[in-house]
């Protein structure tokens, strides 16, 4: 089966200015996670859906970050304004969800993300 | 209650030897427990998992062993090969929620 989706794979911009990320989970996956890796660190939760609806958002700087999952597939997340210390991978991971193999999560490649 | 404590930051293991990464955690709600591997430019991938009911968990080179008692849980790497250089992150969640990660550990085996 297809894993998980993400585009674009890198993207430098200059502080102050937005950025969207895209993520396509696998197939049939009704939940999925926002994380953010900062170099040399372990990924964080950014926000966690269920199906369309948020689950979790309480690590999301809701002041500068928003995300959607419209129809219950695909997400993008926005950055508006960059800071420079927004400087991150930021990963899409997916998983069944409440049925049969929740716990499995599965990530994809992630969009590097460097703020000047 | 929701850190994972990961050592050692980096490891350096001759091939053909046991790489050993230890973890902690504190939060006893927590009932799944895997390992994942990151190449450099690539998103962590499933490695093994187990859960709190099991000791000791094998697939292949890789061996979890947890001990419930003590709250900690590690991973070996038998006969460890050039190419299993990578980071490894331990994690730990609780039904569907996110997974909570140690800080990682760089792994390089040299010949």
């Amino acid at each position: 089966e297809a894993g998980v989706a993400q585009s674009p794979r890198y993207k430098i911009i200059e502080k102050r200015q937005s950025v969207a990320f895209w993520c396509n989970p696998i197939s049939g996956h009704a939940t999925l996670y926002w994380y953010q890796q900062i170099l040399g660190q372990g990924p964080k939760l950014l926000i966690q859906f269920q199906n369309n609806g948020v689950v979790d958002d309480s690590q999301l700087p809701k002041d500068r970050f928003s995300a959607e999952r419209l129809k219950g597939v695909d997400s993008t997340l926005k950055i508006q304004p960059a800071k420079l210390e927004d400087s991150a991978v930021y990963l899409c991971a997916s998983s069944p969800g409440a049925s049969g193999g929740a716990y499995t999560q599965y990530f994809g490649p992630g969009t590097r993300l460097t703020v000047l | 209650q929701q850190q994972v404590k990961q050592s050692p930051q980096s490891l350096i293991v001759q091939k053909g030897g046991i790489s050993i990464i230890n973890c902690a955690y504190e939060n006893t709600a927590f009932d799944y427990f895997p390992w994942y591997q990151q190449f450099p430019g690539k998103g962590p991938a499933l490695l093994i998992a187990i859960r709190p009911d099991v000791s000791e968990k094998k697939e292949g080179r890789f061996t979890i062993s947890f001990n419930k008692s003590a709250k900690q849980f590690s991973l070996h790497i038998m006969d460890s090969q050039p190419g299993d250089s990578a980071t490894y992150f331990c994690a730990a969640l609780r039904g569907n929620t996110p997974l909570v990660f140690g800080k990682g550990t760089r792994l390089s085996v040299i010949a």
